[in-house]
C-alpha cells in the first residue's frame, strides 16, 4: 500500500520560506510514477502546485513558478517543496500525491495545514 | 477563478441518480482521455473515483460512472446514499504550461 506523509512547519511568517517534506512509503520514488504537490486553501477548492519525475524534471503551476522548487531524494525516497516569499493568500492544506500513467491523483497524503500569518 | 466549470451545489434524495457536470475546453477535457474525478469528504484528502474518463479504480462502487461528450465531462452516482455525500472535485491534463486543472468543487448534499 503506497502512503505519503507530508511534514510541514505548520505555522510561517509571512515574507518567509515555507518548507515541506513527503515522506513516500509503499513504493519508490524512481518507479516510473510522477510525483507532486496539491493546495486546498481553507474552505476552497484544489490547486495544482507541481508535478516532479524521479529525474528531477519538473512541471510548476505558472502563478508559483517564481517562488517554488521542487525536488526529490530517491536516497531518503521522499520529495520536497520550497515555496518563498509567503503570504496569508498561501495559507492551504498541502497535499503530497502520486500520479498513474494518465494524470489521475491515485494516491494522496493525509495533508498538513500550513498558515502564514505573523 | 476555476479553470473547469462545475456547479456549485447538486442534491438528491436516497436512492435517486444525480450527475455533475465539468465543461472546460478544446485543450483540456474535449482534448484528452485524462479526465478524472475526486470525492473529499470534510476533514479527509480526496479519494480517486474516476479515471481516463470513466474507468473507477479497484474498490469504487460501480454506483459511480462518468463519461465525456465534447469539452463536457459529467459524473453519475445511482443509488444516492448519505454517505456520498462530500465535495466531487474534477480534473484534467492540459496541453497549457499548468499542465493539471481542477474544477472547482461541487458540494452533493443527500436529502
Amino acid at each position: 500500500q503506497v502512503q505519503l506523509q507530508e511534514s510541514g512547519p505548520g505555522l510561517v511568517k509571512p515574507s518567509e520560506t515555507l518548507s515541506l517534506t513527503c515522506a513516500v512509503s509503499g513504493d519508490s520514488i524512481s518507479s516510473g510514477y510522477y510525483w507532486g504537490c496539491i493546495r486546498q486553501p481553507p474552505g476552497k477548492g484544489l490547486e495544482w502546485i507541481g508535478t516532479i519525475y524521479h529525474s528531477g524534471t519538473t512541471y510548476y503551476n505558472p502563478s508559483l513558478k517564481s517562488r517554488l522548487t521542487m525536488s526529490v531524494d530517491t536516497s531518503k525516497n521522499q520529495l520536497s517543496l520550497r515555496l518563498g516569499s509567503v503570504t496569508a493568500a498561501d495559507t492551504a492544506v498541502y497535499y503530497c500525491v502520486r500520479y498513474n500513467n494518465n494524470w489521475a491523483l491515485d494516491y494522496w497524503g493525509q495533508g498538513t495545514l500550513v498558515t502564514v500569518s505573523s | 477563478q476555476s479553470a473547469l466549470t462545475q456547479p456549485a451545489s447538486v442534491s438528491g434524495s436516497p436512492g435517486q441518480s444525480i450527475t455533475i457536470s465539468c465543461t472546460g475546453t478544446s485543450s483540456d477535457v474535449g482534448g484528452y482521455k485524462y479526465v478524472s474525478w475526486y470525492q473529499q469528504h470534510p476533514g479527509k484528502a480526496p479519494k480517486l473515483m474516476i479515471y481516463d474518463v470513466s474507468d473507477r479504480p479497484s474498490g469504487v462502487s460501480n454506483r459511480f460512472s462518468a463519461s465525456k461528450s465534447g469539452n463536457t465531462a459529467s459524473l453519475t452516482i445511482s443509488g444516492l446514499q448519505a454517505a456520498d455525500e462530500a465535495d466531487y472535485y474534477c480534473s484534467s491534463y492540459t496541453s497549457s504550461s499548468t499542465l493539471v486543472l481542477f474544477g472547482g468543487g461541487t458540494k452533493l448534499t443527500v436529502l
